[in-house]
This record gives structure tokens, C-alpha cells and sequence, in this order.
């Protein structure tokens, strides 16, 4: 079974700062990985996806990814914040058998101070 | 341009009744799935359903119900049964393995 792990569920950076986001995942047959972010009250908005290819994985608002397979990780960062950057964020693995449907981690929730 | 639409944004429902959720998407996916947002409990799934006329129930499907007589629509319906509902609830509709598109999400009150 497929499954995903953030470590923290509260991460805070100051404005500026590298942001980092752990994510690992669990996964018998080559993942699909994807970072979602949502800010209060709204649905979730997709940074970036890794599906096959490359592995450095750029996504929008700075953020990139890099699928490390033999460490199962796909860590979000960006090298520096902003305070629009504070929010919610959340890693989800699916593969090619899972007909689309994403397993998703718990959420990491990002404070930025100024 | 191409979406789905959650209504309605807020919604209140009374003890003993029973309220739908509308999920509608334009976007010719499908699957469409719905999830609840509870604080610090991450995204659980209530149902989804990869094809019109079938569905599947997620990992708490108890309290809720759900149809899908047209690719484009998926609501669901939060039944008396449901005993503790306030929650967020967020649909979303996907195609192949590019991910999801989420909607905006409702926000349900008991009062």
C-alpha cells in the first residue's frame, strides 16, 4: 500500500529564509508525487508534479522538488520566503495503477515571519 | 474557462436534516472525488467515483451519499446519520494521473 509521510506539521521560517518542506512516501511501483498548497478557506492549488523524466521538478511561486528515489523523498523548498508564502501544504503519491486517485500526507502548515 | 464549482460556499444544517453539496466540473475528467478538511486531521476521503453511474466509498463514507448520473456533476448528501458534520468539504475531479483539480471547497455548520 501506498502511503505518505510529512515530517512537521507546523514549520516557521523568517521572511527571506530557505523554506523546506519534508515529504516521504511509500510506494511499490514507480510513484507519481505532487505538492499542493491552500490558503485559508479555499481549495487546494497544485505547485508541482513528478511523473516520469527529470528530477528536479520546478513548480509555480519559486517553489521546486527533487524526486531522490533511493531516499523515497520528494522535499518541497524555496530558497527564499515571502510572506505570501504562509499557508498550507500538502505531498500526495499516486501511480499508474491507482486509476489518478492520490494518497495525501497530513499537511505541513508554513508560518513566515517578517 | 475550464473549472468546478463547489456550492454553495457556507451552508447550515439544522439537526435531523439532511443536505447535498454541489460539485460541478466542466473539465471533461472522469473521476471526481470528495474529501473533508477537519482542522489538524488532514484530507480524508468520503467517496469517488472514476466513471458516470459507478462510485466507491472512501475511508468515511458512514453518513454520506453520493450519485453520479452525469460526468459532470457529483454531489453529495450529508444524512442525518452523519453525527458530527461541521466540517470543510472539498471536491475535486482528476484525468489519468495529472492530478487534481480542486474546487473552492463548502463550509458546513450544524446549528
Amino acid at each position: 500500500a501506498q502511503s505518505v509521510t510529512q515530517l512537521g506539521s507546523h514549520v516557521s521560517v523568517s521572511e527571506g529564509a530557505l523554506v523546506l518542506l519534508r515529504c516521504n512516501y511509500s510506494s511499490s511501483v514507480p510513484p507519481y508525487l505532487f505538492w499542493y498548497v491552500q490558503y485559508p478557506n479555499q481549495g487546494l492549488q497544485l505547485l508541482l508534479k513528478y511523473t516520469t523524466g527529470a528530477t528536479l521538478v520546478k513548480g509555480i511561486n519559486g517553489f521546486e522538488a527533487e524526486f531522490k528515489k533511493s531516499e523515497t523523498s520528494f522535499h518541497l523548498t524555496k530558497p527564499s520566503a515571502h510572506m505570501s508564502d504562509a499557508a498550507e501544504y500538502f505531498c500526495a503519491v499516486s501511480n499508474y495503477n491507482q486509476g489518478g486517485k492520490l494518497i495525501f500526507g497530513q499537511g505541513t502548515e508554513l508560518s513566515v515571519k517578517p | 474557462d475550464g473549472g468546478i464549482t463547489q456550492s454553495p460556499k457556507y451552508l447550515f444544517r439544522k439537526e435531523g436534516q439532511n443536505v447535498t453539496l454541489s460539485c460541478e466540473q466542466n473539465l471533461n475528467h472522469d473521476a471526481m472525488y470528495w474529501y473533508r478538511q477537519d482542522p489538524g486531521q488532514g484530507l480524508r476521503l468520503i467517496y469517488y467515483s472514476q466513471i458516470v453511474n459507478d462510485f466507491q466509498k472512501g475511508d468515511i463514507a458512514e453518513g454520506y451519499s453520493v450519485s453520479r448520473e452525469k460526468k459532470e456533476s457529483f454531489p453529495l448528501t450529508v444524512t442525518s446519520a452523519q453525527k458530527n458534520p461541521t466540517a470543510f468539504y472539498l471536491c475535486a475531479s482528476s484525468i489519468l494521473n495529472f492530478g487534481y483539480t480542486f474546487g473552492s471547497g463548502t463550509r458546513l455548520t450544524v446549528v
